[in-house]
């Protein structure tokens, strides 16, 4: 099946700095991938759709201009938060979508946890 | 906003026993989703319904998508400690076309050799 690989596993950080998270499909082609939010024992939160070559879509209530994210090729997104704070402190999931398959379900990355100091 | 819930949130079990959980959203779905998340690990997809009253197997689960394309439930028989994680239910809300899902939040299944 499609692989999703995310980059890093987990990161520390002190307040007020950026960290950028890596989100690659493996071995197949991605114009569209999504980008979770998922706190501890609860359930997965749609933070933005990413669109290779155009802008993000977010969803109501998500700062865009604090989680940055950039689709430039058809296998890599990226999600920077910036300026974190402890509030940011979560696991972060994408997932693509291979449409080349004919599928509609989502592959997900195996995460990226974040803990802001 | 659409809300997908799910019950119950928790459930523990002996080895054995069967177990169902279901999925509850406020708007029509034009199909539903199931995917498990081991602890601490990543959801891995299910399997996918999209026609009213839609019921499909695979092994030892069941799905089942309700004839208002508004629920749907996930049925275990005889379960194993290897089905131990979390099963979230996610649906596409009509007219976003194929795009987004919005997930349900989740029942954790703990089950006891």
């Amino acid at each position: 099946g499609a692989v999703v690989s995310q980059h890093p596993s987990w990161v520390i950080c002190k307040s007020g700095t950026s960290v950028k998270i890596e989100c690659r499909s493996l071995d197949f082609q991605a114009t569209t991938m999504f980008w979770y939010r998922q706190f501890p024992k609860q359930s997965l939160m749609l933070m933005a759709t990413s669109n290779e070559g155009s802008k993000a879509t977010y969803e109501q209530g998500v700062e865009k201009d604090k989680f940055l994210i950039n689709h430039a090729s058809l296998t890599l997104s990226t999600l920077t938060v910036t300026s974190a704070h402890p509030e940011d402190s979560s696991f972060y999931i994408c997932s693509a979508r291979d449409w080349a398959s004919g599928g509609n379900e989502q592959f997900f990355g195996p995460g990226t946890r974040l803990t802001v100091l | 906003g659409q809300q997908v819930m799910q019950i119950p949130q928790y459930q523990h079990v002996q080895e054995g026993e069967d177990f169902t959980t279901y999925c509850n959203s406020s708007t029509t779905l034009s199909n539903i989703q199931w995917y498990k998340q081991r602890p601490g690990g990543h959801p891995v997809f299910l399997i996918q319904l999209v026609k009213s009253g839609e019921v499909k197997k695979q092994k030892r689960l069941t799905f089942q998508f309700g004839e208002a394309k508004k629920n749907s439930s996930l049925h275990i028989t005889a379960t194993q400690t290897t089905d131990v994680g979390t099963y979230f239910c996610a649906g596409t809300p009509y007219g976003t076309g194929f795009q987004k899902l919005v997930f349900g939040t989740g029942t954790r299944l703990l089950v006891s050799p």
